[in-house]
């Protein structure tokens, strides 16, 4: 594909399922992001991809967050035992190696009824 | 820790110029870059300094301070579209990582 895609672009659950969230980032880019950004907010990081590891992950805001890569490529942000505070726009970057900008999805709009 | 300034809001008329201030503290300074964010979308990458001085781009110009702790985006010939968030994001070197502040919003009168 052209872009970050992210999925699903919406997401509805019940307070205290657990969601998983899914990035595919550009093809050949080996950094990728993930961050929060709340209504007329800027935005929170969380975690940071290099490759399949992540290097930094004290951006995620609980335990009930976690996050993994695979083959360098899709990554999953997976929120358990949701809260109505998780409820946020869920925006997923990928960037090249050495690389000056951030390519960001289209973003999962996720609400914690 | 990191923190970011920006102002929240700001309005200006088609056609004119309007500048649109950062200031920043943080350690490991490696980059602060410019994003455009329009209402429900993805932010697009507008405009990076690493080093001090004007960076320009078309109708966008980007300045950088790194003894100041400032940056700054300039907008010229503003159009309607131009209407949008407008966030600065640092990059420190710990781990690439990025700080965004929480946007400027602009808004473009005809």
């Amino acid at each position: 594909g052209a872009g970050v895609s992210q999925s699903p672009s919406n997401k509805v659950t019940e307070k205290g399922k657990d969601v998983e969230l899914r990035c595919d980032p550009i093809s050949g880019h080996t950094a990728l992001y993930w961050y929060r950004q709340s209504l007329g907010q800027g935005l929170e990081f969380l975690i940071y991809f290099q490759g399949n590891s992540a290097p930094d992950k004290s951006g995620l805001p609980s335990d009930r967050f976690s996050a993994e890569r695979t083959g360098g490529s899709v990554s999953t942000l997976t929120i358990q035992r949701t809260q109505q505070e998780d409820s946020a726009v869920y925006l997923c970057a990928s960037s090249p190696a050495g690389g000056e900008t951030q390519y960001f999805g289209p973003g999962t709009r996720l609400l914690v009824l | 820790g990191q923190n970011i300034d920006q102002p929240t809001e700001m309005t200006a008329t088609e056609g004119a110029i309007v500048q649109i201030n950062c200031t920043y503290q943080t350690s490991g300074f490696n980059g602060l870059f410019w994003y455009q964010q329009h209402a429900g979308e993805a932010p697009t990458f507008l405009s990076y300094n690493v080093l001090d001085g004007l960076e320009e781009k078309g109708r966008f110009s980007s300045f950088l301070s790194r003894s100041k702790g400032y940056s700054y985006l300039l907008l010229k010939e503003l159009q309607m579209k131009d209407s949008a968030s407008y966030l600065c994001a640092v990059r420190v070197y710990n781990f690439n990582k990025f700080y965004f502040g929480s946007g400027t919003k602009l808004n473009v009168k005809p």
